[in-house]
């Protein structure tokens, strides 16, 4: 079966520092990824996505991720946490069926 | 331009009463979704309509819980009558559609609504 796996369940870094959220999928054709954010109370806002060319991506709000093939992987990076970041990330898989399959999450929290 | 709309945001109530959610997706998206999301974990799909046609209701616990799109615009999800187990949030998302029966567009989340059943 299709799924997606974030293996932190929790991550807290300091303002300023760098940040990588883990997502791993499992899926053999060409996948269709997502990275969504959640802030409390709130719905998914989708910060980048990958259909197809180049392996890294640029989002919104200063995130990129990189997509690899050979580790089934779709990292999320960030150079520079600013505060604001706290939230809850999702990595979601584009299944054939039409419909997202998302990761438990990762849940951000910033030191300052 | 108007997001997803979803009311109410939260909603108490007993076990074994009913409760209803309502979804307004964006203007001219043909597909609409309702998630369940538990506390903790991410959000899993209840089920999908392209226009008013529930293509894929595989997930959704029909003995309790039923949905309908009339017009293929607004959404209603019901849940009669609601357990323990249905604390979660619900979310609508809507999307343009499918290409081929795949998603390959981003789909665009209301902001929930939040059951607690005691």
């Amino acid at each position: 079966a299709q799924s997606v796996t974030q293996p932190d369940i929790h991550i807290t870094v300091s303002e300023g520092a760098s940040l990588e959220l883990r997502c791993n999928y499992s899926y053999g054709a060409t996948p269709y990824l997502f990275w969504y954010v959640q802030s409390p109370g709130q719905g998914l806002q989708l910060l980048l996505k990958y259909f197809s060319g180049d392996t890294l991506v640029q989002g919104i709000k200063g995130f990129e991720a990189e997509f690899k093939r050979s580790q089934s992987s779709f990292n999320l990076r960030k150079p520079s946490v600013h505060w604001s970041d706290a939230a809850e990330y999702f990595c979601a898989y584009g299944g054939s069926q039409g419909n997202l399959i998302f990761g438990k999450g990762t849940k951000l929290s910033v030191k300052p | 331009e108007a997001g997803v709309v979803q009311s109410p945001r939260y909603k108490i109530i007993e076990k074994k009463q009913p409760v209803a959610f309502w979804c307004n997706p964006i203007s001219g998206h043909n597909t609409l979704y309702w998630y369940l999301q538990n506390l903790g974990q991410g959000p899993e799909l209840l089920i999908r309509y392209e226009n008013e046609e529930a293509v894929d209701d595989s997930q959704l616990p029909k003995d309790r819980f039923s949905a309908e799109r009339l017009k293929g615009v607004d959404s209603t999800l019901k849940i009669q009558p609601a357990e323990l187990g249905d604390s979660a949030v619900y979310l609508c998302a809507s999307s343009p559609g499918t290409s081929g029966g795949v998603n390959t567009g981003e789909l665009f989340f209301g902001e929930g609504s939040r059951l607690t059943v005691l």
